[in-house]
């Protein structure tokens, strides 16, 4: 029942900026964007979270368009680390995962 | 600071035997949920517990049981185990009940299930 969709995988060279696109056009007005990351083996990591305005942390920058239903998050400066999958979720009670995308850095 | 920890990190069981995965969350954290992740797909909610009730469940067979103590750890139990059961068995807490507006949730290493 996950309410967004995402590429299922994208390459980035390293130390350029990784831009993953999240379509959630059913998106509620209360509803936030979550974004986690699992790197292999690994459980799901946080990375950053969004109503409406745009967010940065030291992680990455999370832009959500004006009407809701799309955002991108944006890995400034990819490093190698950063091969994993990434999941957009739209939350309610509880985080609905969908199949994310795998992000691959290559050198 | 001790993040979420899970026990045992690998198990292996035939197939109709029982199995009880623990989590210990974070401290101060007191909210836990649980998700089961078959190899290939994301992870699939199947229970929230805050305040040592249940809050939530998806959409999993009544095999599923958990529960939350007092000191807000929790047990998962499967019983009646089954080969589709094999899975990696993710723990996650927060600081309070995962409905909340903002409420980041910690995930622990994972439980490997195989089941024979």
């Amino acid at each position: 029942d996950a309410k967004t969709t995402q590429p299922p995988s994208m390459d980035c060279a390293e130390g350029r900026a990784a831009n993953l696109p999240c379509n959630h056009s059913t998106i509620s007005g209360n509803e936030y964007v979550y974004w986690y990351r699992q790197i292999h083996s690994q459980g799901p990591q946080y990375i950053i979270h969004g109503l409406k305005n745009n967010e940065t942390n030291e992680m990455a920058s999370l832009i959500i368009t004006e009407d809701r239903k799309s955002s991108t998050l944006i890995l400034p400066h990819a490093t190698l680390r950063d091969t994993a999958v990434y999941y957009c979720i739209v939350k309610d009670y509880k985080l609905s995962f969908g199949a994310g995308t795998t992000v691959t850095v290559r050198a | 600071d001790a993040g979420v920890t899970q026990s045992p990190t690998h198990l292996i069981k035939t197939r109709g035997q029982h199995v009880t995965l623990r989590c210990s969350p974070i401290s101060g954290h007191k909210s836990v949920s649980w998700y089961q992740q078959v190899l290939g797909q994301g992870p699939q909610f199947i229970f929230q517990y805050y305040e040592k009730e249940e809050r939530g469940r998806g959409n999993f067979p009544d095999r599923f049981s958990a529960r939350q103590f007092p000191n807000y750890s929790s047990e998962l139990n499967v019983n009646a185990l089954l080969l589709g059961d094999s899975a990696l068995y993710l723990c996650a807490s927060s600081l309070t009940l995962a409905g909340e507006t903002y409420n980041e949730q910690f995930f622990g290493p994972g439980t490997r299930l195989t089941v024979l």
